[in-house]
């Protein structure tokens, strides 16, 4: 069976360029979510999506961080205007739901800004 | 202070020695889960906990929801355990630990 699927695996841009990275969930989780983990870093919770539901955006550390799932899906994660403390690995994971339940993570997108 | 305490940060041993890795966190939580990252960068969750305790092969996690600290057991360590272990904390969004850094030589 299909795991959670994220591309790029590796991004290269230049500071000041928008970059878009995609999460394939796995097929009948409801549950998706973001993480970041700069270099030498510990895991950072960016946003979640639950089913329908507005997303959580409390952890996005800016307004040029915005993410989208559409149909409950795929979803989107776009920095606008990058800068190079953007420079880190783009973690997305799902789950059934919500809460009490496993989540299984993807392997990552490596961005580099320069 | 973080919300997520881990310890210890690095560990070293060698095969065959029981590994004990601790977590603390100071939030109420509905879960905690334990997460490997290999050195490759992957990330595999482990176990997830809401209470008592779970075994799965080699490696047993507790959590005392009382106390509000968890602990990750391995058992008869192998050098394929090398890798960084995190506590995560699920409390409307997840919160991390910083991770244990663990190293088991042949």
């Amino acid at each position: 069976g299909a795991g959670v699927s994220q591309s790029p695996s590796n991004k290269v841009t230049e500071k000041g360029k928008d970059v878009e990275l995609r999460c394939d969930p796995i097929s009948g989780h409801t549950a998706l979510y973001w993480y970041r983990q700069s270099l030498g870093q510990g895991l950072e919770f960016l946003i979640y999506f639950q089913g329908n539901s507005a997303p959580d955006k409390s952890g996005l550390p800016s307004d040029r961080f915005s993410a989208e799932r559409t149909g409950g899906s795929v979803s989107t994660l776009t920095i606008q205007r990058t800068q190079q403390e953007d420079s880190a690995v783009y973690l997305c994971a799902s789950s059934f739901r919500t809460g009490t339940y496993e989540q299984y993570f993807g392997p990552g997108t490596r961005l580099t800004v320069t | 202070k973080n919300e997520v305490e881990q310890s210890p940060q690095n560990l070293t041993a060698q095969e065959g020695e029981f590994i004990t890795i601790n977590c603390s966190y100071s939030v109420g939580i509905s879960a905690l889960h334990w997460l490997q990252q290999h050195p490759g960068g992957g990330i595999v969750s482990l176990f997830m906990l809401s209470s008592g305790k779970k075994k799965h092969g080699r490696l047993i996690a507790t959590i005392n929801i009382q106390e509000k600290h968890s602990s990750l057991h391995i058992t008869a360590s192998h050098p394929r355990d090398s890798a960084v272990y995190i506590c995560a904390v699920y409390a409307n969004d997840m919160r991390f630990g910083a991770g244990t850094r663990l190293t088991v030589k042949p």
